[in-house]
C-alpha cells in the first residue's frame, strides 16, 4: 500500500523567503517520488523526482528536494521564493509494485511581494 | 514538439447530457491515464489504460467511460450517471506500463448548468 500526505495546504511566503513544502509518505518497499508544479488552469509539469539514486534531488526552477528515509519524509525547498512560484505543489509516491502513483492533496504555495 | 493536447479547454453541459472530453498524444507513450481534480482532494483516477484496447476502472469510475482504439487517443464520456461532473479533468501518459514519469495534458474544465 502506499499513500501521501501533504502537511499544510496552503503556505505563505514573502518574496526571497525560503520555501517549505513538506511531504511524508508511507511505502511497504522502496518509493519513487515525485513533486510536480500546477499553474492556475493547467497541468501538472514535473518539478523533480527521486528513483534511489542521490538523496538530495535538484529540480528545475531552484527547487530541490531530499530523500529521508528515517522519517518517511520528501520535502520540498527552495532558499529564495519569487513571485512566479506562486502555484499548488504536488507531492506523490509511486511503490515498485504499482503501476500508478498516489498524488497528495495538493499545497498551494502564495508568495507575497 | 511532443505532448499532451486535451480539448476543449472549457466546457459546459447541461444536466442529463452525455460529454466526451478528447485527450491525444504525439509522445508514443503506452499508457494514459485520466484524473479528475476536485479543490482541496488532488488528484483522483478515474480511468487508466496500459495499451490499446485495453483500460482498467480507477479509484472513481462510476458515471464514466473511455475507450482505447488507438494508441494516441484515450477519450472520455461523462455520463448523466455521473451525479457531481463539475470538475478540471487531467490526461496524463507514460512511456510504458510502471514508467515513473507522468506527463500531463493542459486539463478540460468541466461545468455542469
Amino acid at each position: 500500500a502506499q499513500s501521501v500526505t501533504q502537511l499544510g495546504s496552503h503556505v505563505s511566503v514573502s518574496e526571497g523567503a525560503l520555501v517549505l513544502l513538506r511531504c511524508n509518505y508511507s511505502s511497504s518497499v522502496p518509493p519513487y517520488l515525485f513533486w510536480y508544479v500546477q499553474y492556475p488552469n493547467q497541468g501538472l509539469q514535473l518539478l523533480l523526482k527521486y528513483t534511489s539514486a542521490a538523496t538530495l534531488v535538484k529540480g528545475i526552477n531552484g527547487f530541490e528536494a531530499e530523500f529521508k528515509k528515517s522519517e518517511t519524509s520528501f520535502h520540498l525547498t527552495k532558499p529564495s521564493a519569487h513571485m512566479s512560484d506562486a502555484a499548488e505543489y504536488f507531492c506523490a509516491v509511486k511503490s515498485g509494485g504499482s503501476y500508478i502513483p498516489t498524488f497528495g492533496r495538493g499545497t498551494s504555495l502564495i508568495v507575497h511581494p | 514538439d511532443g505532448g499532451i493536447t486535451q480539448s476543449p479547454k472549457y466546457l459546459f453541459r447541461k444536466e442529463g447530457q452525455n460529454v466526451t472530453l478528447s485527450c491525444e498524444q504525439n509522445l508514443n507513450h503506452d499508457a494514459m491515464y485520466w484524473y479528475r481534480q476536485d479543490p482541496g482532494q488532488g488528484l483522483r483516477l478515474i480511468y487508466y489504460s496500459q495499451i490499446v484496447n485495453d483500460f482498467q476502472k480507477g479509484d472513481i469510475a462510476e458515471g464514466y467511460s473511455v475507450s482505447r482504439e488507438k494508441k494516441e487517443s484515450f477519450p472520455l464520456t461523462v455520463t448523466s450517471a455521473q451525479k457531481n461532473p463539475t470538475a478540471f479533468y487531467l490526461c496524463a501518459s507514460t512511456l510504458a506500463r510502471g514508467a515513473d514519469t507522468q506527463y500531463f495534458g493542459p486539463g478540460t474544465r468541466l461545468t455542469v448548468l
